[in-house]
C-alpha cells in the first residue's frame, strides 16, 4: 500500500460547483498534514495546511479525519482557475510524503 | 520576497554526463529538502538538509546522487553518469521549521537525458 494514496481523477464540473477530493494516509503517527496545488509544469503551491481537526480558507475546506486516516478538501463555488492538480502530502519524519495528486478541470 | 530559486530551469544531458542542479532556498530556512517528480507522479523525497546537516538521505535512488549544502544555505544535487531513467523534474523545498512545518518549492529543473 503506497503512503498516501489520492483518486487520480480527472474530476470535470461545471463552474459554481462543489468539489470534495480525499486522501488517505497510512503513518497513523503523522502529525502535519498538507494540501498543494499544482499547475501544468509549474511547481506545487501551498494551499492549505490541515493541523487539527480541519480548517476553512474562504471557498476552501480541508478537514483531518485521525480515526479513518484520511484528508479531505472541499472546493465550493468552483471556478475557472481552480483547474488544476491537487496534491495531498504529510510528514513522514524527516520528510514529506505526497500522493499522485487528483486533477480537477472546471468547465464554464 | 524572494522564493526557492533553482538552476539551471533545464537541463539536456546525454547518458553517461554529469549534471549538477542548484537551490537557493528563503533565506534563514533552516531545513531543504529535494524531491524528483515524474511527469503525473507527486514528488517523491530524495533528501532533507537540516542547515548544513544531511539528515535524512533515503530517498535517494543510487549512489550516483549526491547531495550537499556546505553552508547550510544553497544546495547542490549532483548526478553521475547520468541515465535516461533519471529524466524527471528536480523540486527544491525550504521550510522554516525543523519538522512538521510548511515547504516552499522552486520552479524546479526538468532534466531530460538522452
Amino acid at each position: 500500500r503506497k503512503e498516501v494514496e489520492q483518486d487520480p481523477g480527472p474530476f470535470n464540473v461545471p463552474e459554481g460547483a462543489t468539489v470534495a477530493f480525499n486522501c488517505t494516509y497510512s503513518n497513523s503517527a503523522s502529525q502535519s498534514f498538507f494540501w498543494y496545488r499544482q499547475d501544468c509544469r509549474k511547481e506545487p503551491k501551498l494551499l492549505m495546511s490541515v493541523y487539527s481537526s480541519g480548517n476553512e480558507d474562504g471557498r476552501f475546506t480541508a478537514q483531518l479525519n485521525r480515526a479513518s486516516q484520511y484528508i479531505s478538501l472541499l472546493i465550493r463555488d468552483s471556478k475557472l482557475s481552480d483547474s488544476a492538480t491537487y496534491l495531498c502530502a504529510h510528514y513522514n519524519n524527516n520528510d514529506m510524503r505526497f500522493g499522485a495528486g487528483t486533477r480537477l478541470t472546471v468547465k464554464p | 520576497g524572494a522564493g526557492v530559486s533553482q538552476s539551471p530551469r533545464y537541463k539536456v544531458a546525454k547518458r553517461g554526463q554529469d549534471v549538477a542542479l542548484r537551490c537557493d532556498p528563503i533565506s534563514g530556512h533552516v531545513s531543504l529538502f529535494w524531491y524528483q517528480q515524474a511527469l503525473g507522479q507527486g514528488p517523491e523525497f530524495l533528501t532533507y538538509f537540516q542547515n548544513e546537516a544531511q539528515l535524512d538521505k533515503s530517498g535517494l535512488p543510487s549512489d550516483r546522487f549526491f547531495a550537499e549544502r556546505p553552508e547550510g544555505s544553497v544546495s547542490t544535487l549532483k548526478i553521475q553518469r547520468t541515465q535516461q531513467e533519471d529524466s524527471a523534474v528536480y523540486l527544491c523545498a525550504s521550510s522554516s521549521g525543523t519538522m512538521g512545518y510548511e515547504q516552499y518549492f522552486g520552479p524546479g529543473t526538468r532534466l531530460t537525458v538522452t
